[in-house]
């Protein structure tokens, strides 16, 4: 089947320390990758994604690459600002089954001063 | 940047009551809404899928005669939760793809908190 795990939070960092959330994934062929943000009172956001093996998203200073041979899509960021203070979901979508969406549980990111 | 509202952000109803929940594009014209399920420290579960004007599509196991689901019009989809019991407490999510977007571009609302006692 289709699954998405990823690291379990809560995650708390200093401001500007290095942030990496882990994720790995289960799917039958070739399904594109995002990782999606929700701040405080806020509908999720796409962050970023990657539609095939290899690509790298990125967007505001957040990068994961699309690793097929360790079916990984880890979030990377080089120095975390107290406005990343978030949780972010993984997730994937299989375009052979449409519109169908897996996500992970979401790891909460808190970014103290 | 287009937005999704969801009201009520927060519902307390009693067991065997119906509770309707609306999903909103407030800047755009929606053709497909989509309906998730959250339950804590679980991932979100797509339910079912809303098309403007047609049924919806609802996901294996989810029960349509409990979860009715109504896109009337391009800026607007219902939930309705039919005679709610306290397992069907949980967080509700809608998203939002603007017509002629691909699916990956769905904006979601701030979610819908239930609690049925």
């Amino acid at each position: 089947g289709n699954s998405v795990t990823q690291m379990e939070g809560p995650v708390t960092l200093s401001e500007e320390a290095f942030l990496t959330i882990n994720c790995t994934y289960t799917a039958t062929g070739y399904p594109s990758l995002f990782w999606y943000v929700q701040y405080p009172g806020e509908g999720l956001q796409l962050l970023l994604k990657a539609t095939k093996a290899d690509d790298k998203g990125s967007n505001k200073g957040f990068e994961a690459t699309y690793r097929k041979e360790t079916t990984s899509f880890h979030l990377e960021k080089g120095s975390v600002q107290v406005s990343d203070s978030a949780v972010y979901f993984c997730a994937l979508r299989r375009i052979l089954t449409g519109n169908q969406f897996y996500f992970g549980t979401g790891t909460s990111l808190t970014v103290i001063p | 940047g287009a937005v999704v509202s969801q009201h009520p952000s927060r519902v307390i109803c009693k067991s065997g009551t119906s509770v309707k929940i609306e999903c909103r594009s407030l800047d755009f014209q929606a053709t497909t809404m989509f309906w998730y399920r959250q339950f804590p420290k679980q991932s979100l579960m797509l339910m079912a899928t809303s098309n403007e004007g047609s049924k919806a599509t609802y996901e294996q196991g989810v029960e349509k005669d409990k979860f009715l689901i109504n896109h009337a019009s391009l800026t607007l989809s219902t939930l309705t939760v039919t005679s709610a019991h306290p397992e069907d407490s949980s967080f509700y999510i809608c998203s939002a793809v603007p017509g002629g977007s691909a699916v990956n571009t769905q904006y979601f609302g701030p979610g819908t908190r239930l609690t049925v006692l």
